[in-house]
């Protein structure tokens, strides 16, 4: 069964870089099948979609986010990361990370837990 | 950017009532269309994609259809597990989309 799980600091200080890992077990993010992505969501709003990695090294981002935002991944950790820096209070949210499949139309059929990350002097 | 409207934003009704919601894009999305449910302090679950296809272990009382840019989420028969926020999404072009979502309470 494949898991996801993100990790992180809690708490980032504004003008500072957010910085979250997803850890995946039970399959591999080298598979072509596969994209790994990032979502978010501000506290009692929305979906929003951030950006996704591919085969290791391709990298999709939402446009409101390009400037600020990296993904990238560790294929010896089976890891996925992101970086969204120069953060505002407008970043606090609970940030995803899920599996987006090919197999299909394109849905996100597996989901971490969730991880909450405030900005915050 | 392909918006998704979704409607109604809230609605309550009883165990054993039959709900729909629908979503729609501002473009055709063809069938990249998915549902997704949210309970409080977790995250999304999906329950069909492809506009239509049920996600294994989803119960049956869940369907999906539609195609182009308007689309439907039925639940036969709600019961009180169903509770939850109910999100659309499109797939069809980056950057992807969600709805606003549809709260659905249990009278």
């Amino acid at each position: 069964q494949l898991q996801l799980q993100e990790s992180g600091p809690g708490l980032v200080k504004p003008s500072q870089t957010l910085s979250l890992t997803c850890t995946v077990s039970g399959g591999s993010i080298s598979s072509s099948d596969y994209y790994w992505t990032w979502i978010r969501q501000p506290p009692g709003k929305g979906l929003e979609w951030i950006g996704y990695i591919y085969y290791s090294e391709n990298t999709n981002y939402t446009p409101s986010l390009r400037s600020r935002v990296s993904i990238s991944a560790d294929t010896s950790k089976n890891q996925f990361s992101l970086k969204l820096s120069s953060v505002t209070a407008a970043d606090t949210a609970v940030y995803y990370c899920a599996r987006y499949s090919l197999r299909h139309y394109g849905e996100l059929d597996y989901w971490g837990q969730g991880t909450l990350v405030t900005v915050s002097s | 950017d392909i918006q998704m409207t979704q409607s109604p934003s809230s609605l309550s009704a009883s165990v054993g009532d039959r709900v729909t919601i629908t979503c729609r894009a501002s473009q055709s999305i063809s069938s990249y269309l998915h549902w997704y449910q949210q309970k409080p302090g977790k995250a999304p679950k999906l329950l069909i994609y492809a506009a239509s296809s049920l996600q294994g272990g989803v119960p049956s009382r869940f369907s999906g259809s539609g195609s182009g840019t308007d689309f439907t989420l039925t639940i036969s028969s709600l019961q009180p597990e169903d509770s939850a926020t109910y999100y659309c999404q499109q797939s069809s072009s980056a950057p992807w989309t969600f709805g606003q979502g549809t709260k659905v309470e249990i009278k």
